[in-house]
């Protein structure tokens, strides 16, 4: 069972244009989540992550958004560079600062220039 | 530099002939974590580490075996790897508070 699911393997959009990347979630005890980023042949890096306390985290041209209700986040990049191009997580655990995490499948986006 | 430093990159091997993964990392973490990474499955999380000699399972334990005898070291085992562990690992670090660093990965083929 998929704890976690980004439900969109992948995404194109137009360089300057926001990115919308979703992740759904099904276990209510999660509390902290995070966004990671992949490039090929390397490892994913962190970019930003949210508390359950907070609906909304912006870093930069990074944002995001927590619906604790609807179990669903969502990471926003405004505008889209071309580097922005590689395979997003997200990743989910039960408490800020455990050890024990939960990814999602990936979603590749790809920014057009 | 902060590293998370796994090797081999590459590795093809047989069925039954053991091998070890290794990683190091130089950020003195407390906290370090082994995942594999397989096409439409994302990264699972196989073993992790608290702190020396405190590890626990994680989603996918099975055919693995893990040690935490220093700080800095965390070596993946398959005692005798199978096809079905054909995968790409990695391996990451935290400290207190912190985000996962990851390694850049280790290809691993079982044939």
């Amino acid at each position: 069972d998929q704890q976690v699911k980004q439900n969109s393997p992948s995404l194109s959009v137009q360089e300057g244009r926001i990115s919308i990347l979703n992740c759904d979630y099904t276990n209510s005890m999660f509390d902290y989540f995070l966004w990671y980023k992949k490039y090929p042949a390397e490892g994913p890096t962190f970019l930003i992550s949210i508390s359950s306390i907070k609906d909304k985290n912006e870093d930069g041209r990074f944002t995001v958004f927590l619906n604790k209700s609807a179990k669903h986040l969502s990471l926003h990049i405004v505008p889209s560079q071309p580097g922005d191009s590689a395979v997003y997580f997200c990743a989910a655990s039960g408490t800020s600062g455990t050890y024990k995490y939960i990814f999602g499948t990936g979603t590749r986006l790809k920014v057009l220039a | 530099e902060a590293q998370v430093t796994q090797n081999p990159r590459y590795l093809i091997t047989v069925t039954g002939k053991k091998l070890t993964v290794t990683c190091s990392q130089n950020m003195n973490h407390e906290y370090m974590s082994w995942y594999r990474q397989d096409p439409g499955l994302g990264l699972r999380q196989i073993y992790y580490s608290m702190n020396v000699e405190v590890t626990d399972k994680g989603d996918v334990p099975e055919g693995y075996k893990v040690s935490r005898k220093e700080k800095r070291n965390f070596p993946l085992i398959l005692e005798s790897p199978s096809p079905n562990q054909t995968s790409l690992y990695f391996c990451a670090s935290q400290g207190v508070g912190q985000p996962q660093h990851f390694g850049d990965g280790t290809r691993l083929s079982i044939l």
